[in-house]
């Protein structure tokens, strides 16, 4: 079963810093890999997803991939309050197809004013 | 606009009772999934369906039950056999191939009395 490790924090960041969330997965085959944010008592939101190695922007946002070393980050630029919240890395369970994803258990992070 | 519904929000339920989750989307997704987030826990499976009439067992189905008879419906019965089912349950839904993440609906919380 594939396995998605994350760091639960919490991790603060100063407000307008650079928020940098890691993740390591266990299969060497997994090829997607997907970012979701959820506020305290709310559903997951979809922030990005990246498939390839290196960097992709969005925004705000970066996420990273090294399939060589098997992690994916996702840096947050110009952190602001409403950053604040839990963050999910998550990969497929059985890779193209729709059988579902394996999530972590999240990184609290906390952007202070 | 498109999105996933989920009801009830809240849901109270008595020992040795079966409680039913309706999950509807107008997304026209092909699969829809069934999660359940414990506190400070990441999410986990529990079932999933890709096409209508079908469905397949996710990590944790033992106590659960779903059908899939419309395209766009997927409820979830949590059954008197779960006994630990206090919780935070998660419908989402994606493409056939699920390369572009999966949207979620609210959630609904479900609370053992």
């Amino acid at each position: 079963q594939k396995e998605v490790e994350q760091n639960s924090g919490p991790l603060s960041v100063p407000e307008g810093a650079i928020a940098s969330l890691n993740c390591t997965y266990s299969d060497r085959g997994s090829q997607s890999f997907f970012w979701y944010r959820q506020y305290s008592g709310k559903s997951p939101e979809l922030i990005m997803f990246i498939y390839s190695n290196g960097d992709k922007e969005d925004g705000r946002f970066t996420a990273q991939l090294n399939k060589a070393s098997q992690y994916v980050s996702l840096l947050i630029r110009d952190s602001q309050p409403s950053d604040s919240a839990t963050y999910l890395c998550a990969v497929n369970r059985v890779e193209g197809g729709a059988d579902g994803l394996t999530f972590g258990k999240g990184t609290h992070l906390i952007i202070q004013p | 606009d498109g999105g996933i519904t989920q009801s009830p929000k809240y849901l109270f339920r008595k020992e040795g009772q079966n409680v039913t989750l309706s999950c509807e989307q107008n997304l026209n997704h092909d699969a829809m999934y069934w999660y359940r987030q414990d506190p400070g826990q990441g999410l986990r499976l529990i079932y999933y369906s890709q096409i209508v009439n079908d469905f397949q067992k996710g990590d944790i189905a033992e106590g659960y039950s779903v059908s899939r008879e419309k395209k766009e419906s997927f409820p979830l019965t949590v059954t008197s056999a779960q006994k630990n089912p206090t919780a935070f349950y998660l419908c989402a839904s994606s493409t056939h191939t699920g390369n572009y993440g999966y949207t979620f609906g609210s959630g609904t919380r479900l609370t053992v009395v």
